[in-house]
């Protein structure tokens, strides 16, 4: 079955960066038709969502709000995307979640995310 | 502030039914039918249960149902269960290879 499994809670100091796996099985990262998208939730509050990577070919998009703040990359190899988080402040501490989101054949149009990792808590604090 | 707009929270007994609507724009809910609903617990991740308006994953309960009109999607719940105390979000394709969430509903069963 479909699992998507992401890496320990991390603590960093403000101005740090942090680096979150996200492992897939059950499906072949490197030759699907889907995107891993990743979704912030801050404490307390809603989904918010941040952008994708096609792990196929390696080209990302990034919401608005978190360009020039955050990388998104794979290796297919093991099967692994990865959100690095830059220029970290005390805002940034939140549960951050990869999901599997379908690319509609032939468009770069993604459906919702089906399939969500179990989130990993980054705590940024001096 | 989110780009899909949900009622903070809503309640109902047990066995009744609820309705969650999520309020977008001709932009998003209104030009798509990628809209998706999820269950969120306490501490846990997201659970699909409604996707491309009205469809069910396998092992999702038939109470669970989803529809839409224009710029507003919804959610139903009927024949409430204890189980079902949780947070819910809408998310819809947004254009431009982008998403958007809802702010999510906290449901309470009284």
């Amino acid at each position: 079955q479909v699992q998507l499994v992401q890496s320990g809670a991390e603590v960093r100091k403000p101005g740090a960066s942090v680096k979150v796996s996200c492992r897939a099985s059950g499906y072949s990262l490197s030759v699907s038709t889907y995107y891993i998208h990743w979704v912030r939730q801050a404490p307390g509050q809603g989904l918010e969502w941040m952008g994708w990577i096609n792990p196929k070919t390696g080209g990302t998009k990034y919401a608005q709000k978190f360009q020039g703040w955050l990388t998104m990359t794979r290796d297919t190899s093991v099967s692994t995307a990865y959100l690095e988080l830059n220029r970290l402040t005390s805002d940034d501490t939140a549960v951050y979640f990869c999901a599997r989101g379908e690319i509609l054949g032939g468009t770069t149009l993604t459906m919702p995310p089906d399939y969500w990792g179990q989130g990993t808590l980054v705590t940024v604090s001096s | 502030q989110s780009a899909l707009t949900q009622p903070a929270s809503v309640s109902g007994s047990l066995g009744q039914s609820i309705t969650i609507s999520c309020t977008g724009t001709s932009s998003n809910v209104g030009s798509y039918s990628f809209v998706s609903w999820y269950q969120q617990h306490p501490g846990k991740a997201p659970k699909l249960i409604i996707y491309e308006v009205t469809k069910r994953p396998s092992g999702v309960l038939n109470r669970f149902s989803g529809s839409k009109s224009g710029n507003t999607a919804s959610l139903t719940i009927s024949g409430l269960q204890a189980e079902d105390e949780a947070d819910y979000y809408c998310c819809s394709y947004a254009g431009i290879s982008t998403l958007a969430f809802g702010g999510g509903t906290k449901l309470a069963v009284l």
